[in-house]
């Protein structure tokens, strides 16, 4: 299975600023199919990013995505409070879908 | 509108089974796959299969191939997933999503169940 791995674990950030995610495949994505979901405490995860830069229904502007093969990223500009949670990416391009361990945006 | 709406938590002790509900709403039941993915707490999601509705074909991830058992009622439009042989490691939030016509990715998600496996 694509095992994804996220960096960096944690992200202190202030109000404002612009935040940049990486996750790492350990095999190209089949079709760049990569994922991004934010989580709060106690909710469901909630789509972001799919196919790796296209915007799911409803997702601002401020939320982007890039990458392919095996490198992905997901920026998050002008920071505001309800932004701050944890970010997973996530592959579906092939069986099983697979993961990453999240990285958590956090009020510096 | 879309919802996926999940059973309530629950308490079970090693080796038992546990079935969790996902009713869905708002959409024609059989025209979506309905995934199960669970967290551990504090851990990542883990993706655990599908299954179609339509016809009630079922794919498992590997880590759970022997233990998950995913059904549907399509009269009562309500997708289950049953875990056995629990352990403690299985202590989780389970949570059933659906993607849409747009992207394979799991847009809509229901609320989660709570399975805690305790003595």
């Amino acid at each position: 299975e694509i095992v994804l791995t996220q960096s960096p674990g944690t992200l202190p950030l202030s109000l404002g600023e612009t935040a940049t995610l990486s996750c790492r495949a350990s095999q190209t994505v089949t079709s760049n199919y990569v994922a991004w979901y934010q989580q709060k405490p106690g909710q469901a995860p909630r789509l972001l990013i799919h196919a790796a830069s296209r915007r799911a229904t409803g997702i601002t502007d401020k939320f982007s995505g890039s990458g392919s093969g095996t490198d992905f990223t997901l920026t998050i500009s002008r920071l505001e409070p309800e932004d701050f949670g944890v970010y997973y990416c996530q592959q579906y391009g092939s069986s099983p879908w697979t993961f990453g361990q999240g990285t958590k945006v956090e009020i510096e | 509108q879309v919802q996926l709406v999940q059973s309530g938590a629950e308490v079970k002790k090693p080796g038992a089974s546990v079935k969790v509900s996902c009713k869905a709403s708002g959409y024609i039941f059989t025209t979506y796959a309905i995934h199960w993915v669970r967290q551990a707490p504090g851990q990542r999601l883990e993706y655990m299969g599908w299954i179609t509705p339509g016809n009630g074909n079922t794919k498992y991830s590997p880590n759970f191939q022997d233990r998950v058992t995913f059904t549907r009622d399509t009269s009562a439009t309500t997708a289950f997933m049953e875990l056995s042989s629990l352990r403690s490691e299985d202590t989780a939030v389970y949570y059933c999503a659906r993607t849409t016509e747009l992207t394979t990715a799991l847009f809509h998600w229901g609320q989660g169940s709570l399975v805690t496996v305790s003595s």
